[in-house]
């Protein structure tokens, strides 16, 4: 299963954009690149997901690099609802291997 | 549409017993699979089911098992309880396998406490 690397924690400040980065130097050309957050006390939630071009949703918009060995999640204006664990997975066999993640921490 | 459900909620075992925990998923998601999630592992794949087959295992002893019935219905069961095994178990159901070209949903999971 092919790996990404994902910043520990980021910070970021209400209302402003949030760019969450992750790199995937080993991705196959059949991965898909799924983002899902995990709330304090909950199940992962489903964030947004593509394979190559940029995708945009209600959430969320996916920035995948043009050799799809990074991408980035990003969220137009944080909340503090959005103060949560980010996982970046790939994958494209039915099982999702979530690494450790980026805890986003949203202030005031 | 009612999401993902998992029952019981809480449990509390001692060590040696066995365990089965159930997950409902969406009506129309053939697929479930299940995740254990501890503060130091994090989260990690235990199985997934799709229309009653075993697709995927993760790296995990034979004494987790699962099954999946005819009506998406899945259940996992852990035998022979260590104190290790005491984590939130997560069930996610998808309509195909997930980490495809789909998004899936999880539950509220189950908290078991191994004493």
């Amino acid at each position: 299963d092919a790996k990404t690397t994902q910043p520990n924690s980021m910070e970021s400040n209400e209302e402003e954009p949030v760019h969450l980065p992750c790199n995937h130097s080993t991705i196959s050309g059949t991965d898909y690149i799924h983002w899902y957050r995990q709330l304090p006390s909950q199940g992962p939630e489903y964030v947004i997901h593509g394979l190559t071009s940029n995708v945009n949703n209600r959430m969320a918009s996916l920035a995948i690099a043009e050799d799809r060995k990074s991408s980035t999640l990003i969220l137009h204006r944080a909340t503090l609802r959005d103060a949560a664990v980010y996982y970046c997975i790939l994958g494209n066999t039915g099982k999702l291997i979530f690494g450790q993640g980026t805890t986003l921490q949203v202030k005031p | 549409k009612a999401g993902v459900t998992q029952t019981p909620r809480y449990l509390i075992k001692t060590r040696g017993q066995q365990v089965t925990l159930s997950c409902s998923p969406i009506s129309g998601h053939r697929s479930v699979s299940w995740y254990q999630q501890t503060p130091g592992q994090g989260l990690q794949f235990l199985f997934e089911y799709f229309s009653e087959t075993q697709r995927n295992k993760g790296n995990f002893p034979g004494r987790f098992s699962g099954r999946q019935f005819s009506n998406s219905r899945s259940e996992m069961n852990v035998s022979t309880l260590e104190l290790g095994d005491s984590a939130l178990y997560l069930c996610a159901s998808s309509s195909s396998p997930a980490s495809v070209n789909t998004e899936a949903f999880f539950g509220q999971g189950t908290r078991l406490t191994v004493v």
